[in-house]
């Protein structure tokens, strides 16, 4: 049975950098039919997609517009793992943040959630 | 301002059928899967529907998902309590490259 589990920090002042690692169990990082998602939910901007990497020959990524200039993901085959970094945050990044499998072509199994409060 | 546009409530009484709408554009629905998510309170959301119409293993055949054209839908049908719940609409965007989803519709059974 595969299981995202979610770790960071709930609370993140302005100006600094989120940071969020989701532990992977039961499938891999690796895996050349899967991809990594960060997602955030918020009642402003609602379900709003916010990148993935994923190992196909090599390793890739994709960002959304909104976030592209403030955004890594990185995967850590280590650990089996991967991580989201959103720089220069502000009050709006406020949201519940979710790490997502996409496999098979669809997004199908969600992390519980971390709600990171972007406040001083 | 969301890519998808769902109404933002439905109801219905136990029993009844319900559908709830997602438009798009042909950029996304027009030319990818539609997949349906559920999300009851406090909890992530929950894949119900993947590939316009096919339901993971334990979703109940209450639930049923179509697309024509740019816009789908979902129904349930037998309605019950326990499908009170905010449902989401999405798709991959091929202009945007990126996953897009609906605002949202909240569910009341009443």
């Amino acid at each position: 049975q595969v299981q995202l589990q979610q770790s960071g920090p709930g609370l993140v002042k302005p100006s600094q950098t989120l940071s969020l690692t989701c532990a992977i169990s039961g499938d891999s990082v690796s895996s050349k039919s899967a991809a990594w998602n960060w997602i955030r939910q918020s009642p402003s901007r609602g379900l709003e997609w916010l990148g993935r990497t994923y190992y196909r020959s090599k390793w890739s990524n994709d960002y959304a517009v909104s976030v592209k200039s403030r955004i890594t993901i990185n995967p850590d085959t280590s650990k089996n793992q991967f991580s989201l970094q959103l720089k220069s945050v502000i009050p709006e990044d406020t949201a519940v943040y979710y790490c997502v499998r996409q496999d098979g072509g669809f997004l199908d199994l969600w992390g519980r959630g971390t709600l990171v409060t972007v406040s001083s | 301002q969301s890519v998808l546009t769902q109404p933002p409530s439905a109801s219905g009484t136990p029993g009844q059928r319900v559908t709830i709408s997602c438009s798009g554009s042909s950029s996304n629905i027009g030319n990818n899967y539609v997949y349906w998510y559920q999300q009851l309170p406090g909890t992530a959301p929950k894949l119900l529907i993947y590939k316009n119409n096919q339901r993971p293993s334990g979703v109940p055949d209450r639930f049923s998902g179509s697309k024509s054209g740019t816009s789908a839908s979902l129904a349930i049908s037998g309605l019950r309590s326990e499908d009170e719940a905010d449902y989401y609409c999405s798709a991959w965007d091929d202009s945007l490259i990126a996953w897009v989803f609906g605002g949202g519709t909240e569910l009341t059974v009443l």
